[in-house]
């Protein structure tokens, strides 16, 4: 089942303006993380936000997490057409020895020149 | 040069066929995983193995099969139980199970059914 849900599914935008995508989940996470795949291609990991975090920088990355909302939100700020990708949430959540990584459907961002 | 290879970057199976995708890491990492990406969908975890020897199973392990002999090295077996298998592999790793910080992708093996 997945456990995080991305918002927009789609994303167009113009070089230079920034780019909000939204990652809502169900049950309580241990942290969250943020991934771009281009296409064809394999999964590179950005950002990781813990539970007991609020605010994240990474360069033109800033994530946000709301634990009481189960929400998060990943901004690329002056975005470029090398940015087009797309973007997936993922949760790291369980107990025991049964925590897994569980990934949403991802946003496509197209920055167009 | 530190990273995770996936071989071959595309492959076809007949039916009835069975095939291995290989995942070979040099990143000295303990854990390892293989996902499954169908197009406009998430990741789907199909097995995971924490250490060396050991393996278990993810979301939709039917059809599938793995091995962990060596710590280096995580070989998916796509079976002829498998009905849909069309769909794109990718192979992760991360520096153990439980601190889980952050997986590292191979950059994938498309697998398409004749």
């Amino acid at each position: 089942s997945q456990q995080g849900e991305e918002d927009p599914q789609a994303l167009s935008i113009q070089e230079g303006e920034n780019a909000t995508m939204n990652c809502s989940y169900k049950t309580s996470i241990n942290n969250l993380q943020w991934y771009r795949q281009n296409s064809g291609r394999g999964l590179v990991h950005l950002i990781l936000i813990r539970s007991n975090e609020r605010e994240k920088h990474s360069g033109r990355l800033r994530v946000t997490l709301d634990t009481s909302k189960k929400s998060s939100s990943l901004l690329i700020t002056a975005s470029r057409a090398a940015d087009t990708a797309s973007y997936f949430c993922a949760t790291y959540a369980g107990g025991g020895s049964n925590y897994k990584l569980t990934f949403g459907k991802g946003t496509l961002l197209t920055v167009n020149p | 040069d530190g990273g995770i290879t996936q071989s071959p970057k595309y492959l076809f199976r007949k039916e009835g066929q069975n095939v291995t995708l290989s995942c070979e890491q040099n990143l000295n990492h303990d854990a390892m995983y293989w996902y499954r990406q169908d197009p406009g969908q998430g990741l789907r975890l199909i097995y995971y193995s924490q250490i060396v020897n050991d393996f278990q199973k993810g979301d939709i392990a039917e059809g599938y099969s793995v091995s962990r002999e060596k710590k280096e090295s995580f070989p998916l077996t796509v079976t002829s139980a498998q009905k849909n298998p069309t769909a794109f592999y990718l192979c992760a790793s991360s520096r153990d199970w439980a601190t889980n910080e952050k997986l590292f992708f191979g950059s994938g093996t498309q697998l398409s059914v004749l």
